[in-house]
């Protein structure tokens, strides 16, 4: 099983500001199958990213997703108050998720 | 557009066992595998394994191998996830999610809640 381990837990940051989430993967994922989901309290997971950079359909440019074989990082580049919320990375060659980086205000 | 419905929420005992359906509309239903994923209170998401609509072909996470059982039926669009012998521990929102081409999840469903409760 690929375990991935995301950090940090918890992220403190003001509006505007720059958020960087990792996502290590305990062996390299194939084909960049890596994808990012946020959460909000009480809703369902929303998708971010895929493949590792490529953003869904309806998702700002402040979401930027890079990486590859064992290490990937989400970049928020501006926090908006909306994007304060649970973020999970995914790989999709076996299906594991991470455990989850809360981003909170400061 | 896309809608995954799901099933109400569900109260067992224990032993039992849940079925919990999955109403899939606005695509084409067997050109996409349906993936069901649960998040226990406070927790995490956890993956339990994919059904292909087209031909009833599943794959499971080992955790659930001997227990989960997804089955489908195509005349109404809409897959089931069974998770049979209930732990106190299964108490979770069960998702499912729509396969956006090859294993991420691109629409869920809004979630069922099954409490195992005594």
């Amino acid at each position: 099983e690929i375990v991935l381990t995301q950090s940090p837990d918890t992220l403190s940051l003001s509006p505007g500001e720059r958020a960087t989430l990792s996502c290590r993967a305990s062996r390299s994922i194939p084909s960049n199958y890596l994808a990012w989901y946020q959460q909000k309290p009480g809703q369902v997971p929303r998708l971010l990213i895929y493949g590792a950079s490529t953003r869904a359909a309806g998702i700002p440019d402040r979401f930027s997703g890079s990486g590859s074989e064992t290490d990937f990082t989400l970049t928020i580049s501006r926090l908006q108050p909306e994007d304060f919320a649970l973020y999970y990375c995914q790989q999709y060659s076996t299906w594991t998720f991470g455990q989850g980086t809360m981003v909170e205000i400061k | 557009q896309v809608q995954l419905v799901q099933s109400g929420a569900e109260v067992k005992k224990p032993g039992a066992s849940v079925k919990v359906s999955c109403k899939a509309s606005g695509y084409t239903f067997t050109d996409y595998y349906i993936h069901w994923v649960r998040q226990a209170p406070g927790q995490g998401l956890e993956w339990i394994g994919w059904i292909l609509p087209n031909n009833g072909v599943t794959n499971y996470a080992q955790k659930f191998q001997a227990r989960v059982t997804m089955t489908r039926d195509t005349s109404i669009n809409t897959s089931y996830m069974e998770l049979d012998s209930l732990k106190y521990d299964d108490t979770a929102i069960y998702y499912c999610a729509r396969d956006g081409s090859v294993g991420y999840h691109d629409y869920w469903g809004p979630g069922t809640l099954v409490t195992v409760s005594s």
